[in-house]
């Protein structure tokens, strides 16, 4: 079945450490998306990739980074700088096919708590 | 600049009681909007789209939302709800535009709790 895979599920990183979060789509969508969620904020962006090799900054990309090697892949580092890491992060793809009726995929998300 | 705003944090409600979850954007392009509805460990999942033609649309489960365009209001409503659809639910919306062009804009989101 095609979707979205993000892993691991649950993080534990120290203080000071980077960590990267993986995201891998089979659903050969162009677009790809990292949000965070905290409780009461909704999703805030902080990344996106219209196209490989290609990306942007969402609303809150302050001590993120990422990379666009290949379609199917968006992998996000939480770096050091990133002030309050611990939330949860979720990836999500989109088509730009098919006018208006392309459709948004979301994955299971990854918790990161800073220990 | 756009941006998507619900009303209610959180909102709790007997079983078989009538729901109605405001949300209110602004946005200068074609509105695109949708409901995404989270259950407790489980994934963002659509419950209903707008994209044009009648501003009534209905969802999965019984939900519906109306667009009413002089109000930039995209109202959730269900008239008798379930312990089940306790969950948070987020009104969203998303950008026909240049740069931003599949951008998808949350609310904060709406915790509803549902009480037996």
């Amino acid at each position: 079945d095609g979707g979205i895979t993000q892993s691991p599920k649950y993080l534990f990183r120290k203080e000071g450490q980077n960590v990267t979060l993986s995201c891998e789509q089979n659903l050969n969508h162009d677009a790809m998306y990292w949000y965070r969620q905290d409780p009461g904020q909704g999703l805030r962006l902080i990344y996106y990739s219209q196209i490989v090799n290609d990306f942007q900054k969402g609303d809150i990309a302050e001590g993120y980074s990422v990379s666009r090697e290949k379609k199917e892949s968006f992998p996000l580092t939480v770096t050091s700088a990133q002030k309050n890491p611990t939330a949860f992060y979720l990836c999500a793809s989109s088509s730009r096919t098919g006018g208006w009726g392309y459709g948004y995929t979301f994955g299971s998300g990854t918790r990161l708590t800073v220990v | 600049a756009q941006s998507v705003s619900q009303h209610n944090h959180h909102v709790i409600l007997s079983e078989a009681a009538s729901l109605e979850l405001g949300c209110n954007y602004s946005y200068g392009g074609t509105v695109n909007l949708f409901w995404y509805v989270q259950y407790p460990g489980q994934h963002l999942q659509l419950l209903l789209k707008y994209f044009s033609g009648d501003p009534l649309v209905k969802g999965i489960k019984g939900f519906e939302a109306e667009f009413i365009k002089s109000k930039f209001s995209f109202n959730l409503r269900k008239p008798s709800v379930q312990w089940s659809d306790t969950a948070e639910y987020f009104c969203v919306l998303k950008s026909d535009r240049g740069s931003t062009l599949g951008r998808l804009y949350f609310g904060r989101g709406t915790q509803l709790t549902v009480w037996p």
